[in-house]
């Protein structure tokens, strides 16, 4: 499948710790990226690869894999993590790129 | 610092074409590929293709084999998104996003233009 499977919303107390998964056949031969989307805003990249931050990023921003998933996690979410995030990666067949369908963060 | 500016919004008619520029500034800009992504309203992104900015591959999505095509010009450091045929369903917001990749493994889009909003309405 060059499908990427995400839930479509999640929800965190302030200050809690939230992880938003990623499914995908195409996780177990290539990492993850992943994309912070805000209303109105493009994209942002947040975290990619086994374990890589771009500089800018809070480090309550982590990522992991195993198998055919891949995780963002936000440790002590604040009220400016609320937005939609997107997975990437290259697809099965190593031709093309696919996006999660996304899921919406909600900090309560 | 690295940018890339998109051309300004567009309303179409069905059956037209568009053309979305992308100018990158910032990088050496025949060192990295460059993607397309959209987003219809209220959607997720949707990846639309890729090209060698300094020039020769080029990916486009299935989906829009055919419609789509990506052009790159050294001179003003600039790639370009034209999409024919258009119809309803291709009212989006379109953006360019660098590419990065490391060891075959992973791929990373890093930044991402500003996007640029694309009607399509008779």
């Amino acid at each position: 499948s060059s499908e990427l499977t995400q839930d479509p919303a999640v929800s965190v107390a302030l200050g809690q710790t939230v992880r938003i998964t990623c499914q995908g056949d195409s996780l177990r031969s290539f990492y993850a990226s992943w994309y912070q989307q805000k209303p109105g805003q493009a994209p942002v990249l947040v975290f990619y690869g086994e374990n890589n931050r771009p500089s800018g990023i809070p480090d309550r921003f982590s990522g992991s894999s195993s198998g055919n998933t891949a995780s963002l996690t936000v440790t002590g979410a604040q009220a400016e993590d609320e937005a939609d995030y997107y997975c990437n990666s290259r697809d099965i067949s190593a031709y093309h790129w696919v996006f999660g369908g996304g899921t919406k963060l909600t900090v309560l | 610092q690295v940018q890339l500016v998109q051309s300004g919004a567009e309303v179409k008619k069905p059956g037209a074409s568009v053309k979305v520029s992308c100018k990158a500034s910032g990088y050496t800009f025949t060192s990295h590929y460059m993607h397309w992504v959209r987003q219809a309203p209220g959607q997720g992104l949707e990846w639309m293709g890729v090209i060698n900015a300094g020039g020769g591959s080029i990916i486009y999505a299935q989906k829009f084999q055919g419609r789509v095509t990506l052009t790159s010009d050294t001179s003003t450091s600039t790639v370009y998104m034209d999409l024919s045929s258009l119809r309803s369903e291709d009212t989006a917001v379109y953006y360019c996003a660098r590419d990065f990749s490391w060891n075959e493994k992973c791929w990373w889009f890093d930044p991402w233009g500003q996007g640029t909003l694309v009607t399509v309405s008779s």
